[in-house]
């Protein structure tokens, strides 16, 4: 089984610039999930899609992030003006949805905002 | 608000003896506990979990063990080898709700030969 596929895996911009991240799940699974992970900080869910729906974006910061899940398959992050703060690992994740050990992650997006 | 600890940043353990990692959580509807590991450059990969019905699960070397009245959870591992050294991250979910993961800041164990 192939695993979740993300790209790029580093990802180098100035402040003020757009970026965006993309993300191809597990085959079949339907849920799917971006989460940010600051060094020294465990992964924090961004946003949360079942097929091409939002489930849970309350902790994304809507003002300078977005994303989607065109035909409820590979998914697309993206932020637009980067801050340095957003200096992070960009985690995507996939899960049959039946339960949360399903949970399967990609290698991340390692982003630098200088 | 963090809902999931890991207090300890890091761990050194002998290869060979127990490795303890610690968890705590403050969000009672926490019902479902999963520990994950994780390599450099590489996504966290799933290790064992635990449901609130239960206080203790293992699989093989590892066993996780849950005290639901301290909110605290632990996993140990037995007998430590090198290839565990890795950050651990504790995560809790309420499987009533949407199945999202609230992660710990995450332990680097490191297993000196």
């Amino acid at each position: 089984e192939a695993g979740v596929a993300q790209s790029p895996r580093y990802k180098i911009i100035e402040k003020r610039q757009s970026v965006a991240f993309w993300c191809n799940p597990i085959s079949g699974h339907a849920t799917l999930y971006w989460y940010q992970q600051i060094l020294g900080q465990g992964p924090k869910l961004l946003i949360q899609f079942q097929n091409n729906g939002v489930v849970d974006d309350s902790q994304l910061p809507k003002d300078r992030f977005s994303a989607e899940r065109l035909k409820g398959v590979d998914s697309t992050l993206k932020i637009q003006p980067a801050k340095l703060e957003d200096s992070a690992v960009y985690l995507c994740a996939s899960s049959l949805g039946s339960g949360v050990g399903g949970y399967t992650f990609g290698s991340g997006t390692r982003l630098t905002v200088v | 608000d963090q809902q999931v600890k890991q207090n300890s940043p890091s761990l050194s353990v002998q290869e060979g003896r127990i490795s303890i990692l610690n968890c705590d959580y403050t969000n009672s509807m926490f019902d479902y506990f999963l520990w994950y590991k994780k390599y450099p450059a590489e996504g966290p990969t799933f290790l064992i979990s635990i449901s609130s019905i239960k206080d203790k699960n293992e699989d093989g070397r590892f066993t996780v063990f849950l005290n639901k009245s301290a909110k605290h959870l632990s996993l140990h591992i037995v007998p430590s080898q090198p290839g565990d050294s890795a950050v651990y991250f504790c995560a809790a979910s309420d499987v009533q709700g949407a199945q999202k993961l609230v992660f710990g800041q995450g332990t680097r164990l490191t297993i000196n030969p």
